[in-house]
This record gives structure tokens, sequence and C-alpha cells, in this order.
């Protein structure tokens, strides 16, 4: 299954909202999560099952969507929020991600 | 808390092997699956494969089979991912990420860079 994440790029200022897409090129049901990753860190999980918070994840992050179509929001951007954020499906127990969305400072 | 350490970063020449270390605390090692991915530089998020550290079970994504191997020493709560063969296409940031109670990615280790050069 191959994740498609759009846009690529996302420029914006802090305070406003982001919105990213992950389209799956089959059917994930409800199994997709979002990581966000910062420059030099490893990934961390932000959202899980599509639309499920991850523990310590503030509550401007907030996920939707089910079978091929997820979309990450970001209600109102944080300095600390402007990163490389990627989508990952589980099919089968094989997992796969995509390339990824960089939200960065307008 | 739970916490992932992986060993320090590694130069290799083209043809050679490596071991990459992960270990585990702050859980019952055995309980969840331990999970490799890598990351070229300037580039996404790849999945290699995971392990089940209780078994010793794996699974790896089919680019990987017969060049990856993936196990496990309870004993010292210590997962280990070997790349045989490298290339200079290996050189990557490889990080470790136990699988949730829902099998996600949670957390990560701080990553090893492994550089394959002549």
């Amino acid at each position: 299954i191959v994740l498609t994440q759009s846009p690529a790029t996302l420029s914006l200022s802090p305070g406003e909202r982001a919105t990213l897409s992950c389209r799956a090129s089959l059917s994930v049901s409800s199994y997709l999560a979002w990581y966000q990753q910062k420059p030099g860190q490893a990934p961390r999980l932000l959202i899980y099952d599509a639309s499920n918070r991850a523990p310590g994840s503030p509550a401007r992050f907030s996920g939707s969507g089910s079978g091929t179509d997820f979309t990450l929001t970001i209600s109102s951007l944080e300095p600390e929020d402007f990163a490389v954020y990627y989508c990952q499906q589980r099919h089968n127990g094989r997992f796969t991600f995509g390339p990824g969305t960089k939200v960065d400072i307008k | 808390q739970v916490q992932l350490v992986q060993s320090g970063a590694e130069v290799k020449r083209p043809g050679a092997s490596v071991k990459v270390s992960c270990k585990a605390s702050g859980y019952t090692f055995t309980s969840y699956d331990m999970n490799w991915v890598r990351q070229a530089p300037g580039q996404g998020l790849e999945w290699m494969g995971w392990m089940n550290p209780n078994s010793g079970q794996t699974d790896l994504a089919q680019r990987f089979q017969g060049r990856v191997t993936m196990t496990r020493n309870t004993s010292i709560t210590t997962a280990y991912l070997e790349v045989s063969n490298l290339r200079s296409g290996d050189t990557a940031v490889y990080y470790c990420a136990r699988g949730n109670w829902d099998n996600w990615f949670d957390p990560w280790g701080q990553g090893t860079l492994v550089t394959v050069s002549s």
C-alpha cells in the first residue's frame, strides 16, 4: 500500500490552521497514524487509529478520515509545531510511511 | 519511563556488515514488538521490519529479506539489527521503535547513523 501526502511543503504563520492530507492506494480502514519529526530528532507518535491522540499530544492536533483519505489538522500553530509530519499505515502486520509534509514558517 | 537507547555511530566499508543495538528499559521487553525504521540523509522514513522479542519471530519488508537480520537477547533486554553486504545506499539513520499496545511506534530510540563509504 502506497501513501501519498500533500502538500509537500506548507508555509504558514504561528496561530494559523494547518491541514495536512494523506491518501492510501487501498483502503486501510482506520489503521493510520501520524508522526511529527523535528530536525535531528526521532519521530514522535501524535495520532493513532486515524483519530486518537497519543498520550502527551496537545489538543490542537486532531486526525480524521477512514478508508483511503485522511487529514491531520493543527488548529492553531505554535512555534514548536514547525516540523515534518509523516503518516503511516498498517496492513496485514506490515507498515509503510508517506513521504512527509514539511510545515515551515512563512 | 519507557526508553530505548541505541548504540553509537558506525562507519563501514562497502561489503561489510553492521550490527546496531537497542537497549530497552521501563517495560516488559518480551511483551511488545520491536520495529526497525531507517532514514537516509534528507529523506523520509522506511520501515524495515519487526521482531517479536518473546518468540524471536521476525517479519521483514520484502526489499530487506536476505540481507537484514533482527535478533534479541532477552536477558539484557536488547534488540539487534544486522545489515550485511552494505552499500552506499544503506547510509542512513537507523531507528528502533517499540510497537505499543495498538502496534503503533512509540517510543523511538535516538537513532544510529551508519555511514557506508570506501
